[in-house]
């Protein structure tokens, strides 16, 4: 059974960079398209961005300023960068799984079980 | 970027009701849409993809149907584990955005 578990501090200070590691088991990283997805508190999902296995991302245009998204399939990690954080960028962070077949227009079948990040000084 | 709005924002219904939310796109995504099930504090849930599909071990309550920009997602007969929010998503191309989504809660 796959598990993606997201990981890193809960708390970032304004203008600083927030830094979060999904780890993936059960399964390897290899040959799927994985996705760090946010929701602010009381409002809709909002897509981040994915990257593939092989390292090549795409980003929401919203957000491709300050994000990086990469992958580490040695560990079967992937990770994400948000820099220049405000209070707007409170939000619960989700790393799930384009799945199952492989495709950026799969939908998104896998889901970590999400963590809180305050940005507040 | 291709827009998705959803009708109603909430509604409320009795056990047993047939409940349906609509989805639209502002362009053609033909059917790469897709439908969640999101609970209080938990994850977000695929229910339906490819419009009509319905995820594995899903019950078969639910179901999609739409293609365009017009989609619409149904449940039979409301069951209390039901109640819930409801997001769409396009998966058509990036961004992929979700709808802003529909709150069912109990009448």
């Amino acid at each position: 059974q796959v598990h993606l578990q997201e990981s890193g501090p809960g708390l970032v200070k304004p203008s600083e960079t927030l830094s979060l590691t999904c780890t993936v088991s059960g399964a390897s990283i290899s040959s799927y398209y994985w996705s760090w997805i946010r929701q602010p508190p009381g409002k809709r999902l909002e897509w981040i961005g994915y990257v593939y296995y092989s390292g090549s991302t795409n980003y929401n245009p919203s957000l491709k300023s300050r994000v990086t998204i990469s992958v580490d399939t040695s560990k079967n990690q992937l990770s994400l960068k948000l820099s220049s954080v405000t209070a707007a960028d409170t939000a619960v962070y989700y790393c799930a799984r384009f799945g199952p077949f492989g495709s950026a227009h799969d939908p998104l079948d896998i889901w970590g079980q999400g963590t809180m990040v305050t940005v507040s000084s | 970027d291709i827009q998705m709005t959803q009708s109603p924002s909430s509604l409320s219904a009795s056990v047993g009701d047939r409940v349906t939310i609509s989805c639209r796109a502002s362009q053609s995504i033909s059917t790469y849409l897709n439908w969640y099930q999101q609970k209080p504090g938990k994850a977000p849930k695929v229910l339906i993809y490819a419009a009509s599909s319905l995820q594995s071990g899903v019950p078969s309550r639910f179901s999609g149907s739409g293609s365009g920009t017009d989609f619409t997602l149904t449940i039979s007969s409301l069951q209390p584990e039901d109640f819930a929010t409801y997001y769409c998503q396009q998966s058509y191309s990036a961004p992929t955005l979700f709808g802003p989504g529909t709150k069912v809660d109990i009448k």
